[in-house]
């Protein structure tokens, strides 16, 4: 079946410091992947997109690259700030049904 | 564009009582999706449609039922509202292909007692 899988959080950092948050997935065929951001009592964005093997996606100063060797999508950050703060998914596609699959989410609470 | 809206924004209900969440998007998507999201968890998909008229059962449909009679309005309905139903509800909608991303509305935060 398609999974994901990040890390729990939640994850505390200073502002300014460097930021990763893995993820790893697990899927039938060639998914499509992604990282959502929930900022407080909002919905979902997309914060950025990977869509084939080694495709980086990147916005905002946040990266991540799509390794298939290793069925990794780890986001990073080189220097994070207080705007930062909130709930990152993980997400992979489904083609049919353009279905996602969501990792259960980790928070970032960045500290001035 | 609104995007992808929803309302209520908030609902209590009685267990036993019926409600139905609306969705609406004003970009021509094909694909609609209805989400949950419960506290410390990821979303797990409930209900999505692939165009009018055509529906599917996600991860966790049991409790819910859902209609796609125009591309615009894809509306949630619970029967016979249980606790377990307690969560926060999102609807989403994309163009069509994987590749694209979704569009979320702001959430129905559900409170059944």
């Amino acid at each position: 079946g398609n999974s994901v899988t990040q890390m729990e959080g939640p994850v505390t950092l200073s502002e300014e410091a460097f930021l990763t948050i893995n993820c790893t997935y697990t899927a039938t065929g060639y998914p499509s992947l992604f990282w959502y951001v929930q900022y407080p009592g909002e919905g979902l964005q997309l914060l950025l997109k990977a869509t084939k093997a080694d495709d980086k996606g990147s916005n905002k100063g946040f990266e991540a690259t799509y390794r298939k060797e290793t069925t990794s999508f780890h986001l990073e950050k080189g220097s994070v700030q207080v705007s930062d703060s909130a709930v990152y998914f993980c997400a992979l596609s489904v083609e049919y049904g353009n279905k996602l699959v969501f990792g259960a989410g980790t928070i970032l609470r960045v500290k001035s | 564009n609104a995007g992808v809206t929803q309302t209520p924004k908030f609902r209590i209900l009685k267990i036993g009582q019926s409600m139905t969440l609306q969705c609406t998007q004003d970009m021509n998507h094909n694909y609609m999706y209805w989400y949950r999201q419960d506290p410390g968890m990821g979303l797990k998909l409930i209900y999505y449609s692939v165009g009018a008229g055509i529906t599917d059962k996600g991860e966790v449909p049991n409790g819910y039922n859902v209609s796609r009679s125009t591309t615009e309005d894809f509306p949630l309905r619970l029967e016979l509202a249980a606790p377990s139903q307690t969560s926060v509800y999102f609807c989403a909608s994309v163009r069509d292909r994987a590749i694209y991303e979704q569009y979320f509305g702001p959430g129905t935060r559900l409170t059944v007692t």
